[in-house]
């Protein structure tokens, strides 16, 4: 079936480091893929999406561009913050005539001042 | 201001035990959505409402239900609740459905997360 996979976590940066999350996803068809990103305590929360190849998704200083020739949907910010600390989650549109969003197992990010 | 509310955010119940978690909205959405987020684990779909339709995954157990009554308010039901159920629930609604000349953004409440004893 259709599924995501992303980087394994926790991943722990210094602030102003660069960040690359890592996404891939199984080339049936040609998702929608989005980045949502989960604060403690809160629920999720779209950060960014792109719906075909070659769109760059952006928001918040983070970026994702989609890449038909390598499936993937990478996250990446040139500069973190303290306040970026959170989980963030990669996911496609499930397809296959399912409607919901098939998730990847998400990525803690810690960012120590 | 909350668009989708989950409550309890902490629910305990005993193995067996019937238990019902509620989702609104105050989106005036056509979709509402149940997830299921074990630990460590990527939230997987349970079952939608489009409208008053519902759609259940299909390797979703018997064991949980939902209900519609209104476009505010969903319910999942875990009719006979089993130690394996512990985990966060999800509610997300979306104005439409991806395949209506999406994708719609999913907005997600804050979760509830069930403890079975």
């Amino acid at each position: 079936g259709n599924s995501v996979t992303q980087m394994e976590g926790p991943v722990t940066l210094s602030e102003e480091a660069f960040l690359t999350i890592n996404c891939t996803y199984t080339a049936t068809g040609y998702p929608s893929l989005f980045w949502y990103v989960q604060y403690p305590g809160e629920g999720l929360q779209l950060l960014l999406k792109a719906t075909k190849a070659d769109d760059k998704g952006s928001n918040k200083g983070f970026e994702a561009t989609y890449r038909k020739e390598t499936t993937s949907f990478h996250l990446e910010k040139g500069s973190v913050q303290v306040s970026d600390s959170a989980v963030y989650f990669c996911a496609r549109i499930s397809g296959g005539g399912a409607d919901g969003l098939t998730f990847g197992k998400g990525t803690h990010l810690i960012i120590q001042p | 201001d909350a668009m989708v509310i989950q409550n309890p955010r902490y629910q305990v119940t005993q193995f067996g035990k019937p238990v019902t978690l509620s989702c609104s909205q105050t989106l005036n959405h056509n979709v509402m959505y149940w997830y299921q987020q074990k630990s460590s684990q990527a939230p997987k779909l349970l079952f939608h409402y489009y409208d008053k339709d519902f759609n259940n995954e299909a390797d979703t157990p018997d064991n949980f239900q939902s209900r519609r009554p209104n476009t505010s308010f969903c319910f999942l039901d875990i009719r006979s609740p089993g130690l394996g159920d512990a985990a966060m629930y999800l509610c997300a609604t979306s104005r439409d459905l991806p395949k209506n000349r999406g994708p719609y953004e999913q907005y997600f409440g804050p979760g509830t997360r069930l403890t079975v004893t």
